[in-house]
């Protein structure tokens, strides 16, 4: 196991309330990923982050935001809950540009 | 900007058969490349990398070659398992100070026995 953990794995919530996704890494590394996966779109990169406070914007950002308040977590916020952010959420983590980079198990959200 | 193009799946196979794979790509720079694989119901796993023009990168049977003339790095297998049944994505990371990676839409494969 690559040491990076999701929670929760499966939530159902309504429009308009706040969602929180946690990725929680063991490794160490430096650099952290939110993405989303949907059919026919394959995986998009919401934020990221490259360090302790220091995250900055993907291609499809808008309605999200992020936190990491320290190494080992990096923390999804989805301010309003909308039925377009029903998908599967991915954490990932890596070193470097070169290294591997691991990807948590998913979250599937779904928005009613 | 950066972008990965790969075929348009699903593709159904015969176990034994030969699998390509194709997977081109647009980057400025020196980017890495890699092919992830998903599984049912699972996160993606690395299958295979290339850090470098004309690398080949290799795994459970797997391999690509980094073709930086012709913008591409196609996966192939000579024999596939019903095993191999997955999601494959094609990806790159730009290189230098830029880590974040871009991916394909993921081509859905069926191995059928």
């Amino acid at each position: 196991d690559a040491g990076i953990t999701q929670s929760p794995r499966h939530k159902v919530t309504e429009t308009g309330t706040p969602v929180t996704l946690r990725c929680h890494q063991t490794e160490n590394h430096r650099y952290m990923y939110w993405y989303r996966q949907d059919p026919g779109h394959g995986l998009r990169l919401i934020h990221y982050s490259y360090g302790v406070k220091d995250t900055d914007k993907g291609e499809v950002s808008d309605g999200y935001s992020v936190s990491r308040s320290k190494t080992e977590d990096f923390l999804l916020t989805l301010e309003s809950a909308t039925s377009s952010q029903t998908s599967v959420y991915f954490c990932a983590m890596t070193e470097s540009a070169l290294d591997t980079i691991y990807f948590g198990e998913g979250s599937w959200l779904t928005v009613v | 900007g950066n972008s990965v193009t790969q075929m348009e799946g699903p593709v159904t196979l015969s176990e034994e058969a030969f699998l390509t794979i194709n997977c081109t790509y647009t980057a400025t720079g020196y980017p890495s490349l890699f092919w992830y694989v998903q599984y049912p119901g699972e996160g993606l796993q690395l299958l295979l990398k290339a850090t470098k023009a004309d690398d080949k990168g290799s795994n459970k049977g797997f391999e690509a070659t980094y073709r930086k003339e012709t913008t591409s790095f196609h996966l192939e297998k000579g024999s596939v398992q019903v095993s191999d049944s997955a999601v494959y994505f094609c990806a790159l990371t730009p290189g230098g100070s830029n880590y974040k990676l871009t991916f394909g839409k993921g081509t859905l494969l069926t191995v059928n026995p």
